[in-house]
């Protein structure tokens, strides 16, 4: 099972509305991932879990707030958005590691939000 | 730093016909190649991979071979269907260290027509 399942599929939210983006994975991997996807671009990296506590932030707006309250678990806090903050929100998870034969980013299928 | 350029397409092709969508790369020491395929309203999926130089990445009749005197990881597939529509991107990962990040091209997308 190489599954990652995020939901919702859509979210429609205000400017002034608070909401949460779900990822969960069952493969044992104990890195987990945040892109951000514009239409027609590639996903752009926003933070990683690994073991549980924040790795990497890439200088991520703190209106997105992360969270990974276990292994399987990994959720995104949306507060305050702005309508350009509208795309396609991908979870992936990973080994964590060197080990490049296990470090393979397996991805959900997203989440689209759309901010009014 | 760490770049991959891709041909941006769009390419339009007929079914059967011969796929090649380029990528190049600009990386230190030796970083892990992929190819992901993103379907339409889909998230990405891993098409192939290869971790060393001339290591040939397949996988459903696609094939790359990673050659680091090109720096180059250029997607093929001998015969295309229309199920094979869909943005493909090329991206690598560098070898050492806290390796987490992607470095994604561009994408290419490819419409096969029937």
């Amino acid at each position: 099972d190489t599954e990652v399942t995020q939901t919702p599929k859509h979210l429609v939210m205000g400017m002034t509305n608070k909401k949460s983006l779900k990822c969960e994975q069952h493969m044992g991997h104990r890195a987990m991932y945040w892109y951000k996807q514009k239409a027609k671009k590639p996903p752009e990296l926003m933070f990683v879990y690994s073991y549980e506590k924040l790795s990497i932030n890439e200088s991520v707006p703190s209106r997105f707030s992360p969270e990974c309250p276990n292994s399987s678990l990994l959720n995104l806090h949306l507060h305050a958005l702005q309508p350009e903050d509208s795309a396609l929100y991908l979870c992936a998870s990973s080994q964590p590691g060197e080990l490049i034969a296990k470090n393979i980013q397996y991805f959900g299928a997203g989440t689209r939000l759309s901010v009014l | 730093g760490n770049s991959v350029t891709q041909m941006e397409g769009p390419v339009t092709l007929s079914e059967e016909a011969f796929l090649t969508i380029n990528c190049t790369y600009t990386a230190t020491g030796y970083p892990s190649l992929f190819w992901y395929v993103q379907y339409p309203g889909e998230g990405l999926q891993l098409l192939l991979k290869a971790t060393k130089a001339d290591d040939k990445g397949s996988n459903k009749g696609f094939e790359a071979t990673y050659r680091k005197e090109t720096t180059s990881f250029h997607l093929e597939k001998g015969s295309v269907q229309v199920s094979d529509s869909a943005v493909y991107f090329c991206a690598l990962r560098r070898s050492g260290g806290s390796n987490y990040k992607l470095t994604f091209g561009k994408g290419t997308l490819l419409t096969v027509n029937p």
